[in-house]
């Protein structure tokens, strides 16, 4: 069965700290990696990894994948009160079929 | 926990045909379903909000008579894609909560892929 594990499931920090957050996956046929960030509506989506220890950045917002250690993490430096939300991220697979597993995703609260 | 299940993972259908999508929370109460359709560059648009036993909430610009939804038990979610078009295919997922709102915990289900011929 196809799993996305993300973590911590939540956290809270100041303005202008970093966080890290974490997700792995096990998947059959694994073929990318997705980050969204939901706030009110849909979720905004973030960043696609397909390849190994490639970083893809935007803005403070940076996300690598591993694909020996099965993982990927999501980097926010300087963060601020908007980027309170919860991150998702999911985990594309199949083979001929087409299939999206997402994680439970990690609720970041940041406070002033 | 929180797990969802959507049924079919894929469909084909002829043009002119309808097709029924499942969302199902498997071992908790989804008081909200919420129904969307992924794009190619992966983004996600919201296409509309139900609310167990009351009228689905359409975003602008989807048609309500095109995409039917209904949300007749706490565990279930239906999505009719009536008279399906080539340009309804697409890749649909539906998401369910427990509380009322958006903003709140969704936990997602793994997709449904609808190719119209």
């Amino acid at each position: 069965e196809d799993k996305v594990v993300q973590s911590p499931l939540s956290l809270v920090v100041h303005e202008g700290d970093t966080v890290t957050l974490n997700c792995s996956y096990e998947v059959t046929n694994f073929r990318s990696l997705l980050w969204y960030k939901q706030e009110k509506k849909a979720p905004t989506f973030l960043f696609m990894l397909t390849s190994s220890g490639i970083e893809k950045k935007s803005g403070r917002l940076s996300s690598i994948l591993d694909k020996k250690e099965l993982s990927s993490i999501l980097n926010i430096t300087a963060t601020q009160t908007g980027d309170s939300a919860i991150y998702l991220c999911a985990a594309h697979s199949g083979a001929g079929s087409y299939q999206l597993t997402f994680g439970k995703g990690t609720k970041l609260s940041v406070i002033p | 926990g929180a797990v969802v299940s959507q049924h079919p993972s894929r469909v084909i259908c002829k043009s002119g045909t309808s097709v029924k999508i499942e969302c199902r929370s498997l071992d908790f109460q989804a008081t909200t379903m919420f129904w969307y359709r992924q794009f190619p560059k992966k983004s996600l648009m919201l296409m509309a909000t139900s609310n167990e036993g009351s009228k689905a909430t359409y975003e602008q610009g989807v048609e309500k008579d095109k995409f039917l939804i209904n949300h007749a038990s706490l565990t279930l979610s239906t999505l009719t894609v009536t008279s399906a078009h080539p340009e309804d295919s697409s890749f649909y997922i539906c998401s369910a909560s427990s509380r009322t709102g958006q903003g709140n915990e969704q936990f997602f289900g793994p997709g449904t892929r609808l190719t119209v011929l």
